[in-house]
């Protein structure tokens, strides 16, 4: 079956540190795979996805995250964390097949510290 | 563009009352979704419409729960009767449907709702 898994449900890192957020996946087809952050009180939005093209996927707010199949890992990283970033991340996966159904991970809560 | 709205924001029922969600996708999205998602947890996909046919109910507790997408636009999620359990932030998303499993889902606010 399935499954993502979120290592680290806080993360906390000083403002204009590293931001790496981890993402592992279990799926035994080509997975589709997405990073969603969602602020306080709001829905989710839409970081970047991998589709099978390029493995470092580029996305908004200066985040990419790189595919690594041997690995089963997607994770999301920022080169230098804004307070603005604290957050909630989410880390989805779906395949072909599955109706476009995504398996959500628990998500990582991002703090920043000044 | 406007982006997908729900209304209302927030709710507080007592139990056995029943509540609605409202959705309206953004506009030529075929694909709409309902999601619970409870507190420190990832969504919950309740049900998810093509147009306006439900293809995939199969998270959604029929006993209580019923959705509607007539005419293939906005939505309803209701429940009936709201039982403790229920107290959650119910997320409507849509997509355009098109890009197979790469199409990308908006969300909306999401309506918090609480039952005391």
């Amino acid at each position: 079956a399935q499954s993502v898994t979120q290592l680290g449900s806080h993360v906390s890192v000083s403002e204009g540190a590293l931001v790496l957020l981890r993402c592992n996946y279990s799926s035994s087809v080509p997975p589709y795979l997405f990073w969603y952050v969602q602020y306080p009180n709001q829905g989710l939005q839409l970081l970047l996805k991998y589709t099978s093209a390029a493995t470092l996927v580029k996305g908004i707010n200066g985040f990419e995250a790189e595919f690594k199949k041997s690995e089963t890992s997607f994770h999301l990283t920022k080169p230098s964390a804004h307070m603005s970033d604290a957050a909630e991340y989410f880390c989805a996966v779906t395949y072909a097949g599955n109706n476009r159904k995504l398996i959500w991970g628990l998500g990582t809560s991002l703090a920043v510290n000044p | 563009e406007a982006g997908v709205v729900q209304s209302p924001r927030y709710k507080i029922i007592e139990k056995k009352q029943p509540v609605a969600f409202w959705c309206n996708p953004i506009s030529g999205h075929n694909t709409l979704y309902w999601y619970r998602q409870n507190l420190g947890q990832g969504p919950e996909l309740l049900i998810r419409y093509e147009n306006e046919e439900a293809v995939d109910d199969s998270q959604l507790p029929k006993d209580r729960f019923s959705a509607e997408r007539l005419k293939g636009v906005d939505s309803t999620l209701k429940i009936q009767p709201a039982e403790l359990g229920d107290s959650a932030v119910y997320l409507c998303a849509s997509s355009l449907g098109t890009s197979g499993s790469g199409d990308e889902q908006y969300f909306g606010p999401g309506t918090r709702l609480t039952v005391t």
